[in-house]
């Protein structure tokens, strides 16, 4: 299948701290789509983007859908304890409906 | 609205026994998937189902694993053997359609220990 590379795999950040993830494709998607899962829960959307370049706002969180369509990011602002989860990229490549989750990024909030 | 819904929460199996997960998606969403996320890494999908017919069952291993919806909303997910390696977080999900992009919204899942 196709790969999506995540990064960081986890961080450590300090409450209150800016905290960015990337996701990176070898091809091009349509969509980029980004999702939280908090343990013992499923993932639950948080922002989604459709055109390249767009840039998306949800509260604390943005994201942008890359130029390139090979690209998004995630970014969190003055970090809360609740920010604590998994955020997976994923994507839909260009007619299809599957979604290519990438690993994760493991975010954990020191008080 | 209530969300998708899955049950068992947890499941304990020893290898080579037999196990199945329930789900019922939003009401009136015509689309429904399953995944399989493994410990550290993202969701894969399993089958998807748009009304009571599979429109991918691509990556299914269909040897061991069956899914149905005959009546076109809630569905099941068996295996049969079990596996060490099918210990996974079975996720149910569901859309009101089939268009790309769509918001999928995601049930709570199934954890599966196979020992």
């Amino acid at each position: 299948g196709q790969q999506l590379n995540q990064s960081p795999q986890s961080m450590f950040i300090q409450e209150g701290e800016d905290v960015s993830m990337n996701c990176t494709s070898s091809s091009i998607f349509n969509t980029w789509l980004w999702y939280k899962q908090d343990p013992g829960e499923g993932p639950v959307l948080l922002i989604a983007l459709y055109k390249a370049g767009e840039l998306t706002s949800n509260g604390r969180l943005t994201a942008q859908f890359g130029i390139t369509r090979k690209d998004s990011f995630l970014n969190i602002s003055a970090s809360i304890p609740s920010d604590v989860g998994i955020y997976f990229c994923a994507g839909q490549f260009p007619g299809d409906y599957k979604l290519s989750f990438g690993a994760g990024t493991t975010v954990t909030v020191r008080a | 609205e209530a969300g998708v819904a899955q049950s068992p929460r947890y499941k304990i199996i020893e290898k080579r026994q037999s196990v199945a997960f329930w789900c019922n998606p939003i009401s009136g969403h015509a689309t429904l998937y399953w995944y399989q996320q493994i410990l550290g890494q993202g969701p894969k999908l399993l089958i998807q189902f748009q009304n009571n017919g599979v429109v991918d069952d691509s990556q299914l291993p269909k040897d061991r694993f069956s899914a149905e919806r005959l009546k076109g909303v809630d569905s099941t997910l068996k295996i049969q053997p079990a596996k060490l390696e099918d210990s996974a977080v079975y996720l149910c999900a569901s859309t009101p359609g089939i268009d790309t992009g769509e918001t999928q919204y995601f049930g709570p899942g199934t954890r599966l220990l196979v020992l």
